[in-house]
């Protein structure tokens, strides 16, 4: 998991309430994603960041919002407009923007809306 | 667009015989080929990569992949399995140019060694 943190580790949201999901890097990495992972779908990507205050959506971005004010954080909002929020949540992180650069992984947030 | 296969869900295996995790992908240009293994709720941990060169890559644990460039193909293998290897195992692709340097992943195979 190296230099990438994630919490909390297990989070559980109200239907209808907003909640905000951290992700912080200290490997000095200029592109930041979020991924979704739901069992038998492998990983989609939410949002993603290749540079201090400016971020594009990924293939599934409605009902998430992101912001990247500084260069170590990512956090991810899950808000009630989206409509199956309960996932386990894997936020990553590249040095570059470079085609071979290696992706390195959180360990994970876990959502589950009761 | 980019694209990857993993055709077997679970794939098991005795401990102490050979495994090999399937792989195939599809994408404009030079592919940049990823494997990765996931525990049971941790992140993803990064395994080998082909980037160019010698087909055969070796990385982490033992584990190894062979690009096969005429079968698009980047099957994940190692030579004796162990329990511990027992774990999720996702192949993903990302092509030489496109937004966001965006990794593309499959959908995940299951390894399952048995003693």
């Amino acid at each position: 998991d190296g230099g990438i943190t994630q919490s909390p580790k297990y989070l559980f949201r109200k239907e209808g309430q907003n909640v905000t999901l951290s992700c912080e890097q200290n490997l000095n990495h200029d592109a930041m994603y979020w991924y979704r992972q739901d069992p038998g779908q492998g990983l989609r990507l939410i949002y993603y960041s290749q540079i201090v205050n400016d971020f594009q959506k990924g293939d599934i971005a409605e009902g998430y919002s992101v912001s990247r004010e500084k260069k170590e954080s990512f956090p991810l909002t899950v808000t009630s407009a989206q409509k199956n929020p309960t996932a386990f949540y894997l936020c990553a992180s590249n040095v570059g923007a470079g085609s071979t650069d290696t992706q390195y992984f959180g360990p994970g947030t876990r959502l589950t809306v009761l | 667009a980019q694209s990857v296969a993993q055709p077997e869900d679970q794939v098991n295996v005795a401990e102490g015989n050979p495994l090999t995790v399937k792989c195939t992908y599809s994408v404009s240009g030079n592919p940049y080929l990823f494997w990765y293994v996931q525990y049971p709720n941790r992140g993803l941990q990064f395994l080998l990569k082909y980037i160019t060169g010698d087909n055969l890559v070796k990385g982490s644990y033992g584990f190894e992949a062979e690009f096969n460039k005429s079968q698009t193909s980047f099957h994940l293998k190692k030579p004796s399995a162990l329990v511990s290897d027992s774990a999720l195992y996702f192949c993903a692709v990302r092509g030489p140019t496109g937004g966001g340097n965006k990794l593309t992943f499959g959908t995940g195979t299951q390894l399952k060694v048995e003693l």
